[in-house]
């Protein structure tokens, strides 16, 4: 099964706070992905990446910045919270087909 | 519209039980998925299952790409499929893995 780890498991900040989540794959897989998970409205894609420098936007992109910096390191940064964005954040990453999931970071903005 | 929809929204069962999953999508661009949602949040792939019937233990899902609905049946329930199952389709047609999940079906399985 692929690894995918993530950074912080929870957060808790501020409105108008700055926020960096972390995502590390270690199977080298190309694509990656950062999801948001809210009841009644399952999971919606923020951001999602082809390789290192890529960045591709998804359906919710709004308030959130994302960086690749290298094939194993995807970054979400939120640099202005706000409590809408309370959440629990899922990264995960591909070859093709299948995705695997990280853990989660649950982020509570105040 | 909502592009994947998922029946029920929820179903509790009897350890023993079989279950059946709904899944109806709006897109002919598919490439859909299975997920299972464990209680505590950790999310794992069941199937990859663009078309056609898959296997995997208890699980079996079935894709009818051009009736648009795929279906995951669970035979003899355990406890430990309780959680949040949920499909996703690729709808961009391309592979991008750019996901369009459904809300979920919460399942609860009594012993």
């Amino acid at each position: 099964e692929a690894a995918v780890t993530q950074s912080p498991r929870n957060k808790v900040t501020v409105t108008g706070g700055n926020v960096t989540l972390s995502c590390r794959q270690t199977n080298s897989h190309n694509y990656m992905y950062w999801y948001r998970q809210d009841t009644g409205h399952g999971l919606r894609l923020i951001h999602y990446s082809y390789g290192a420098g890529n960045l591709q936007i998804g359906d919710v992109p709004d308030g959130y910045k994302a960086t690749r910096t290298t094939q194993e390191d995807f970054f979400l940064l939120l640099e202005l919270a706000s409590p809408s964005q309370t959440s629990l954040y899922f990264c995960a990453s591909s070859v093709t087909g299948t995705q695997y999931f990280g853990p989660g970071t649950r982020l509570l903005v105040l | 519209g909502q592009q994947v929809q998922q029946s029920p929204a929820s179903l509790v069962l009897q350890e023993g039980e079989n279950a059946e999953l709904q899944c109806n999508f709006s897109s002919t661009a598919t490439r859909l998925q299975w997920f299972y949602q464990h209680p505590g949040g950790r999310l794992v792939s069941l199937f990859y299952n663009p078309s056609g019937t898959k296997h995997t233990g208890r699980l079996t899902s079935t894709t009818v790409t051009n009736e648009r609905r795929s279906s995951l049946h669970i035979s003899s329930s355990q406890t430990t499929d309780s959680g949040t199952y949920f499909c996703a389709i690729d709808r961009t047609g391309a592979n991008t893995g750019k996901l369009t999940f459904g809300h979920g079906t919460i399942l609860r399985v009594h012993p």
